[in-house]
């Protein structure tokens, strides 16, 4: 069976441009999760689905970070624009049951 | 807020040594604590998670205890090995809001 996909895996940009993620979750997840890595830090939870539906996007910066989950499947992820302080690994995640989640790889972002 | 605490931040054993790392939460509603073993580079992946109605569970070298009074558990590895070096993280969630809230991570070297 097939893990969680992500991709790009690394991606360098320059501040104030824009960027996209996208997940792939493990097939019959309904829950999806994007969470941020910073170097040396747990993954801190930016939105989780239900299906296509966002239920926890409390921790989102919703000014500049905006997501989605057409169909209640895969999901992409964008900042538009870009600050420095947003070079982080982006890690997405998804689960069946409640509780145990399957990460994916993560994006590693480096803003210049 | 609800946070996690995680200590110690980096822990070095010798080789066949036991190593400990504990966390205390602040949500007292929380009710499910995995923790997850994420080696250089690579995705967080679960290694062994407690519910709430239980007060220990092993799983050959890996154990965790969970004291629901106290707010804390703590992963226990006995027989390192070199291996097992990583960064640990341990979490805590609750049902409904399947917010799951990390630890800042413990890097464990083990000694060849």
């Amino acid at each position: 069976e097939a893990g969680v996909v992500q991709s790009p895996r690394y991606k360098i940009i320059e501040k104030k441009q824009p960027v996209a993620f996208w997940c792939n979750p493990i097939s019959g997840h309904n829950t999806l999760y994007w969470y941020r890595q910073n170097l040396g830090q747990g993954p801190e939870l930016l939105i989780r689905y239900e299906n296509e539906e966002a239920v926890d996007d409390s921790q989102l910066p919703k000014d500049r970070f905006s997501a989605e989950r057409l169909k209640g499947v895969d999901s992409t992820l964008k900042i538009q624009p870009a600050e420095l302080g947003d070079s982080a690994v982006y890690l997405c995640a998804s689960s069946l049951e409640f509780h145990e989640q399957f990460f994916g790889p993560g994006t590693r972002l480096t803003v210049l | 807020g609800e946070n996690v605490e995680q200590h110690p931040s980096t822990l070095s054993v010798q080789e066949g040594d036991s190593a400990v790392i504990k966390c205390t939460y602040s949500d007292s509603a929380s009710n499910y604590f995995p923790w997850y073993k994420q080696e250089l580079g690579k995705r967080p992946q679960l290694i062994i998670d407690i519910r709430s109605n239980v007060g220990e569970k092993k799983d050959q070298r890996i154990a965790v205890t969970l004291n629901k009074t106290a707010k804390h558990f703590s992963l226990h590895i006995t027989e390192t090995q070199p291996e097992d070096s990583a960064v640990y993280f341990c979490a805590a969630s609750k049902t409904g809001g399947f917010k799951t809230i990390f630890g800042a991570g413990t890097r464990l070297f083990v000694k060849a």
